[in-house]
């Protein structure tokens, strides 16, 4: 059964930092790209960031830059986001998902976490 | 960036009901278009891939249609655990990979 479980999340005051981790089973996860993709309250879903299977391609959204990094670790078949600099804006629950590839240029989540909730506010 | 644009963004139907939502890209993508469906408070769920193509799983009044800028999901006979939200997401010019706005789908 492919699973993917998210921990991390939590409250912290703007400027601050939170390390969220996705443990993947099910799978071999060294073989998949992986995403985190975020959902403020009552919002849509928002892709935050990308990581190739073996780590030698990373994307972000625009307003993470800087900001958030994204990691993997083979060992523990683990993903990870460290985030930075946090601001309420970045509130939101934080989901992992699996990529998966098709054709020349298509890219899906076709498995995903639980969600982590992240709050950032005084 | 490509911009995801979903019609209407909310809608009520009843069981049974055909439904129809619609997904508009501000530049070609091809074929390149995915459909989820997300129930409140749980993950979304891939539904179709490559505008049409189903996923593994997915009931077969699960739909969908187009390429190029315009796209279709169709549920053709609405069931009582299909009342959710439904995105869209583009892949086709990356990064981002842009999601539309949703369209929720609840009882008439």
């Amino acid at each position: 059964q492919v699973l993917l479980v998210e921990s991390g999340g939590g409250a912290v005051q703007p400027g601050g930092s939170l390390r969220l981790s996705c443990a993947a089973s099910g799978f071999t996860f060294s073989s998949y790209g992986m995403h985190w993709v975020r959902q403020a309250p009552g919002k849509g879903l928002e892709w935050v960031a990308f990581i190739r299977n073996d780590g030698g391609q990373i994307h972000y959204v625009d307003s993470v830059k800087g900001r958030f990094t994204i990691s993997r670790d083979e060992s523990k078949n683990t993903l990870y986001v460290q985030m930075n600099n946090l601001r309420p804006e970045d509130t939101a629950v934080y989901y992992c998902a699996k990529d998966r590839t098709y054709g020349d240029f298509g890219r899906l989540f076709d498995v995903w976490g639980q969600g982590t909730m992240v709050t950032v506010s005084s | 960036d490509i911009q995801m644009t979903q019609s209407p963004s909310s809608l009520s139907a009843s069981v049974g009901d055909r439904v129809t939502i619609t997904c508009r890209a501000s530049q070609t993508i091809s074929y390149y278009l995915n459909w989820y469906q997300q129930k409140p408070g749980k993950a979304p769920k891939l539904l179709i891939y490559a505008a049409s193509s189903l996923q593994s799983g997915v009931p077969s009044r699960f739909s969908g249609s187009g390429s190029g800028t315009d796209f279709t999901l169709t549920i053709s006979s609405l069931q009582p655990e299909d009342f959710a939200t439904y995105y869209c997401q583009q892949s086709y010019s990356t990064p981002p990979f842009t999601f539309g706005p949703g369209t929720k789908v609840d009882v008439k």
